[in-house]
C-alpha cells in the first residue's frame, strides 16, 4: 500500500517569500505529525493533528509557521516571511489509531527546504 | 533537560559482526515507549524496533534487539551480523504516552552515523 507521501521534495525559495509544504499520510492513519531536521541532527518536533484539530502544536518556532489538516486527511505546513535558519528537511508521519499512543510513527521522505 | 541522549557520533563495525548503539533516555512517565529508526543517505525514516516501558522482554526485530534496561534508563540497539547496507544514521527516540491515551510526539535523540567495512 502507499506510505506517507510529501511534496515537494525539494523546494528553493528567497528569504521573505511564503512556501506551501503538502504531506499525505498513510489512508486511515488519524494522527499526523510534522518534524523538522536541520543539518546533523534529529528531527524535532512542530506540530500533531489528531484528526481535523491540532492536538499539539508547541513545538512551533513561531508564528511564521501554521499547519492545517481541514478534513482529517491531507496536511499542510505554511511558512511565512521565510528567514535562512528555516532551511531543513520537513518530515511529516502519520500513525493508526490505537490504545495509549504508543504507535510507531510512519515517517514520508521529506521536502527539503533552502531558503535563499 | 535532554530526554533523549546518545553519545556515539559515529561508530565503525565490520561486516558480520555484531554492533551495539547506546541511548539513555530521561521520563518521570510510568508508560513510555522506545523507538530505533534508521535514516540512510537518501533521508527517508525506517523504524526498526520498538520497546514498550511495560515490555518484560527485551524486543527483537530480526537482525536488531533493543537491550532495554529500565532502571538505568538505556535502550541500547544491537544489530547482529552487520551488513554493508546497515550504513546509515540511527536515531532512538521515545514517545511518552498522554495523558488523554491518544497519539503523542516523538523526541529523539542526536543519532549515531554507523559505518560497516569490509
Amino acid at each position: 500500500g502507499a506510505g506517507v507521501s510529501q511534496t515537494p521534495s525539494n523546494k528553493v525559495t528567497e528569504k521573505g517569500k511564503y512556501v506551501e509544504l503538502r504531506c499525505d499520510p498513510i489512508s486511515g492513519h488519524t494522527a499526523l505529525y510534522w518534524y523538522r531536521q536541520s543539518l546533523g541532527q534529529g528531527p524535532e518536533f512542530l506540530i500533531y493533528f489528531q484528526g481535523t484539530g491540532a492536538a499539539d502544536d508547541s513545538g512551533l518556532p513561531n508564528d511564521r509557521f501554521f499547519a492545517v489538516r481541514p478534513e482529517g486527511s491531507v496536511s499542510t505546513l505554511k511558512i511565512q516571511r521565510t528567514e535562512r535558519g528555516d532551511s531543513a528537511v520537513y518530515l511529516c508521519a502519520s500513525s493508526p489509531p490505537g490504545t495509549g499512543g504508543l504507535n510507531e510513527q510512519f515517517f514520508g521522505p521529506g521536502t527539503r527546504l533552502t531558503v535563499l | 533537560a535532554q530526554k533523549i541522549t546518545q553519545t556515539q557520533p559515529g561508530m565503525f563495525v565490520q561486516e558480520k559482526e555484531a554492533v551495539t548503539l547506546d541511548c539513555t533516555y530521561d521520563t518521570s512517565d510510568q508508560s513510555y515507549g522506545l523507538f530505533w529508526y534508521k535514516q540512510p543517505s537518501s533521508g527517508e525514516m525506517i523504524f526498526l524496533i520498538y520497546q514498550g516501558s511495560y515490555d518484560e522482554q527485551n524486543a527483537t526485530e530480526g537482525r536488531y534487539s533493543l537491550n532495554f534496561q529500565k532502571a538505568r534508563k538505556s535502550a541500547n540497539l544491537v544489530i547482529s551480523a552487520s551488513q554493508l547496507g546497515d550504513s546509515a544514521m540511527y536515531f532512538c527516540a521515545m514517545r511518552e504516552a498522554s495523558r488523554t491515551g491518544t497519539a503523542s510526539k516523538l523526541t529523539f535523540g542526536t543519532g549515531t552515523r554507523l559505518q560497516v567495512t569490509l
